[in-house]
């Protein structure tokens, strides 16, 4: 079975670039899709997008789009989020969790496996 | 986009006794495929959510039979039926019929 772990939290002030990862152990981690959720402090859970290792194709929420860059090296089964200039708003716990996308459809799979979530805190 | 809410927001629960938690569509959450793409999640205090319930009444591997899950069109019920205190912690129900995915504001459990 599938497991991810995620990288370390990290401190950044405004403006400066980060990537963080996902990391999946185990035979079936090529077949999912990692979707990215971010909880903002003490907030809920939302959606940021998906992206299939296998070959990088990717699916943004319109509410992260251009916002975020996710990425993937299959080889090294590992997915990335990244930003090119960080804002203090995004502060906040980042989850990558496994998942199956129907394109044809547009629909989802539950989220089965969860990291355990990477703390990305902006402060000047 | 699918907005979908919860109620109640909190709910304080006596160890034993039943709970209930309800979530709502904006949309009807049925795919031409004859399936509801609702699942319930629960993140406990300090830990990654977890899947607890997939298409509507399907349970998660590894979890308890005291969680069921019901309901159709827009409307959704998570049940447990003897709550315990492991069972505390924020539940979340979350769409994923069309993107953008979107989840509920949550509801939180924790025992009187």
């Amino acid at each position: 079975e599938v497991q991810l772990v995620q990288s370390g939290a990290e401190v950044k002030k405004p403006g400066e670039s980060l990537k963080i990862s996902c990391k999946g152990s185990g035979n079936s981690f090529s077949n999912y899709w990692i979707a990215w959720v971010r909880q903002m402090p003490g907030k809920g859970l939302e959606w940021m997008g998906i992206i299939y290792p296998s070959d990088s194709r990717t699916r943004y929420s319109p509410s992260f789009q251009g916002q975020v860059t996710f990425s993937a090296d299959k080889s090294i089964s590992t997915a990335y989020l990244q930003w090119s200039s960080l804002k203090a708003s995004d502060t906040a716990l980042y989850y990558c969790a496994t998942t199956h996308y129907y394109a044809s459809s547009g629909h989802l799979d539950s989220f089965a496996l969860w990291g355990q979530g990477t703390m990305v805190i902006v402060s000047s | 986009d699918i907005v979908m809410t919860q109620s109640p927001l909190s709910l304080p629960v006596t160890p034993g006794e039943p709970a209930s938690i309800s979530c709502r569509s904006s949309q009807n959450l049925l795919h031409s495929n004859g399936y509801y793409y609702l699942s319930w999640y629960l993140q406990r205090p300090g830990q990654s959510p977890q899947l607890l319930i997939y298409l509507v009444s399907t349970r998660a591997s590894g979890v308890p039979d005291r969680f069921s899950g019901s309901g159709s069109g827009t409307d959704f019920t998570l049940k447990i039926s003897r709550v315990e205190a492991e069972d505390v912690g924020i539940y979340y129900c979350m769409q994923g019929l069309q993107t953008p995915i979107t989840f509920g504001p949550g509801t939180k459990v924790d025992i009187k």
